[in-house]
């Protein structure tokens, strides 16, 4: 069956700091794959997505993931953090054509150490 | 008012109250999404409309009943919800169902249940 995984569940870096968040799937055709990112008290917002080409992916805010098929990992990663990337992350896999078929991982809340 | 906005943003309401949560989009999207959040437990689909028309319901119990009236609206209506109904409840809304097409969320509702 589908899956995602995040193994981490609360992270915490110092500002400035690099960060990486990691994201294991089970999907066995090629997968599309998304980061989204939750701020405090706000719905959720596609940071990047995956869905072939380059398996480096740059995103929204500073952000890149790296696909790499024969770990089934699509990490997500920052060079250095800012207060403001304080928030829950949550990496999915679309398990089919339609979006209703997006899965998602249970999600990394990321601190950030001032 | 633009993006995808929900209301109210916190609702608490006893085991025998009936109440609606109202999702509202102005983005011109055609696809409208009801998602369930709950704590330490991945995003839950619950609902699928595509032009007005329910396309999804991934075995949502009968006390959530959801209307989607025209493509800018979806309503969850509630009635006789249980303790563990209370969870972070996001609208979201996309061009069409297609994977491919973003996903923009609104806020969520809070919802408690007594």
């Amino acid at each position: 069956a589908q899956s995602v995984t995040q193994p981490d569940i609360h992270i915490t870096v110092s500002e400035g700091a690099s960060l990486e968040l990691r994201c294991n799937y089970s999907y066995g055709a090629t997968p599309y794959l998304f980061w989204y990112v939750q701020s405090p008290g706000q719905g959720l917002q596609l940071l990047l997505k995956y869905f072939s080409g380059d398996t480096l992916v740059q995103g929204i805010k500073g952000f890149e993931a790296e696909f790499k098929r024969s770990q089934s990992s699509f990490n997500l990663r920052k060079p250095s953090v800012h207060w403001s990337d304080a928030a829950e992350y949550f990496c999915a896999v679309a398990a089919g054509s339609s979006a209703s078929k997006i899965i998602f991982g249970s999600g990394t809340r990321l601190s950030i150490r001032p | 008012e633009t993006g995808v906005t929900q209301t109210p943003r916190h609702l608490v309401m006893g085991m025998t109250n009936k109440k609606s949560l109202k999702c509202e989009q102005h983005l011109g999207h055609n696809a409208m999404y009801w998602y369930k959040q709950s704590a330490k437990k991945p995003l839950e689909l619950m609902f699928v409309y595509n032009f007005k028309e329910q396309t999804e319901n991934n075995s949502v119990p009968s006390r959530f009943s959801p209307e989607c009236p025209n493509s800018s609206h979806l309503f969850l209506h509630l009635h006789t919800l249980q303790p563990e109904d209370s969870a972070l409840y996001l609208c979201a809304s996309s061009t069409t169902r297609d994977r491919d097409n973003e996903q923009f969320f609104g806020p969520g509702t809070r919802l408690t249940v007594l």
